[in-house]
């Protein structure tokens, strides 16, 4: 079964302390995943894509086929950061685009 | 540039009524996708279509149609409305679905209370 799972509902943090939001999967074959974004007030939106090995606002994500796992990291984590952050998996039934969600971490940067 | 387009915003339902969520895209996007997302559960596929004309059945499909009778227009429709429904409800597009183009893009939401 495809499945996507994200550990934490709730992750809070200080400023500039590290961010890891872990998020593991279950794929037969290779998999296409992604993390997107939803901050207070705006509509959810791609960070990264681990195809891309891109660096976006300070956030990296390593694919480790080993252990089924996509974590989200963050040396240094900024207020700015605060928000709803969600897993993806494309699913592999069809070229259809059909992504699979984990449930969701909320990360929360103290001051 | 408007991007994915939903209405409304905020709607409250009482039990048995019907209602359809309005979607639009004006980025000629072939693939589009209505999601709900429940607290603490994600976001789970309702439909899809990867295309004018064709449409097809997500994670949780029961109590919703849909219709792709354009490119553009990709409407989700509530036929007897059930308190289990209470939902955000998101409607996304893509270009395409495999390679570099496959980045889903979302609307802002609708919150459906029923009631």
């Amino acid at each position: 079964a495809q499945r996507v799972t994200q550990p934490e509902k709730l992750l809070s943090v200080f400023k500039g302390a590290p961010v890891e939001l872990k998020c593991n999967y279950s794929y037969s074959g290779s998999p296409e995943l992604f993390w997107y974004v939803q901050y207070s007030r705006q509509r959810l939106q791609l960070l990264l894509r681990h195809i891309s090995r891109e660096s976006i606002k300070g956030f990296t994500a390593d694919l480790n086929k080993g252990e089924t796992s996509f974590h989200l990291k963050k040396p240094f984590a900024q207020e700015e950061d605060s928000a709803m952050y969600y897993c993806a998996l494309k699913s592999g039934s069809g070229n259809t685009g059909k992504l699979i969600f984990g449930q969701g971490t909320t990360l929360q940067v103290k001051p | 540039n408007a991007g994915v387009t939903q209405t409304p915003k905020f709607r409250i339902l009482k039990i048995g009524q019907s209602m359809t969520l309005q979607c639009t895209q004006d980025m000629n996007h072939n693939y589009m996708y209505w999601y709900r997302q429940d607290p603490g559960m994600g976001l789970k596929l309702i439909y899809y279509s990867v295309g004018a004309g064709i449409t097809d059945k997500g994670e949780v499909p029961n109590g919703y149609n849909v219709s792709r009778s354009t490119t553009e227009d990709f409407p989700l429709r509530l036929e007897l409305a059930a308190p289990s429904q209470t939902s955000v409800y998101f409607c996304a597009s893509s270009y395409s679905a495999s390679g570099g183009d496959n980045i889903q893009y979302f609307g802002a939401g609708t919150r459906l209370s029923v009631l």
